[in-house]
C-alpha cells in the first residue's frame, strides 16, 4: 500500500533558526514528490521533485529528493514568523491519478 | 478566472441529514478530486474524477457519493451525515496534460456534524 510519512509532526523554533522537514515514502512506480505549504486555508504549491540529487530552491526554502533511500527533505533557513504553517508532502505514481499525502509537519516560528 | 470555488464555506448538520458540497472550476480541467482534512491525518482522498462521466473512489469513500455530469462541476454528497464526517473538505482540479504542480485547491468547506 502506498504511504507517505512526515516527521516531525510538530516543530517549534525561534525566528532565524534553520529547520529541516522530512518526508519518506513507499509508492509503486514513483513519478513525483510534491511539497505544499498550508496556512489557514488551502494548500499552496512549493516544489515538485522528480529526480534524485537535484535541489529545488525558492528564496529561503529548498528541497531535495533521494529516490534510492525514498525520502525528501525541505529546508527553511533564517525562519520568519510568516513561515508558520503546516507543510505537506505528497507523492504521485504512474499507476494512478491520485496524490497520496502525508500527515504534515506543523511548524511554529516565534519571534 | 475564478479558479476552484467551493460552497458553502461552513455548514452545521445534524446526524442523519443529507447535503451536497459544491465544487466548480472554470479552467476546463479534466481531473477533479475531493479530500478531507482532519487534525493529524493530512489530506485524504475521498473520490476523484478523470473526466465528465467518470468517477472513482479514493482512500475514504464510505458515506460519500459523487457525480461528474459536466467538466466544470464535481459535487460531493453526504447521504446521511455522521459526526465522524466532521472535517474540512477541499476540492482540487488539474488539467489533463499538466504536471501535478498545477493542481489547484479550492478554499475549503468546514463541516460540523452534531
Amino acid at each position: 500500500e502506498d504511504k507517505v510519512v512526515q516527521s516531525p509532526l510538530s516543530l517549534v523554533v525561534h525566528e532565524g533558526d534553520t529547520v529541516t522537514l522530512n518526508c519518506s515514502y513507499e509508492v509503486t512506480n514513483f513519478r513525483s514528490l510534491l511539497w505544499y505549504k498550508q496556512e489557514k486555508k488551502a494548500p499552496t504549491f512549493l516544489f515538485m521533485l522528480t529526480s534524485s540529487g537535484i535541489e529545488k530552491k525558492s528564496g529561503r526554502l529548498s528541497s531535495i529528493l533521494d529516490k534510492k533511500e525514498l525520502f525528501s527533505i525541505l529546508n527553511i533557513t533564517a525562519t520568519q514568523t510568516g513561515d508558520s504553517a503546516i507543510y505537506l508532502c505528497a507523492v504521485d505514481s504512474y499507476n494512478t491519478d491520485k496524490l497520496i499525502f502525508g500527515t504534515g509537519t506543523r511548524l511554529q516560528v516565534f519571534p | 478566472n475564478a479558479g476552484v470555488t467551493q460552497t458553502p464555506k461552513f455548514q452545521v448538520l445534524k446526524t442523519g441529514q443529507s447535503m451536497t458540497l459544491q465544487c466548480a472550476q472554470d479552467m476546463n480541467h479534466e481531473y477533479m478530486s475531493w479530500y478531507r482534512q482532519d487534525p493529524g491525518m493530512g489530506l485524504r482522498l475521498i473520490h476523484y474524477s478523470v473526466g465528465a462521466g467518470i468517477t472513482d473512489q479514493g482512500e475514504v469513500p464510505n458515506g460519500y457519493n459523487v457525480s461528474r455530469s459536466t467538466t466544470e462541476d464535481f459535487p460531493l454528497r453526504l447521504l446521511s451525515a455522521a459526526p465522524s464526517q466532521t472535517s474540512v473538505y477541499f476540492c482540487a482540479s488539474r488539467g489533463t496534460a499538466d504536471y501535478l504542480e498545477t493542481q489547484y485547491f479550492g478554499p475549503g468547506t468546514r463541516l460540523l456534524v452534531l
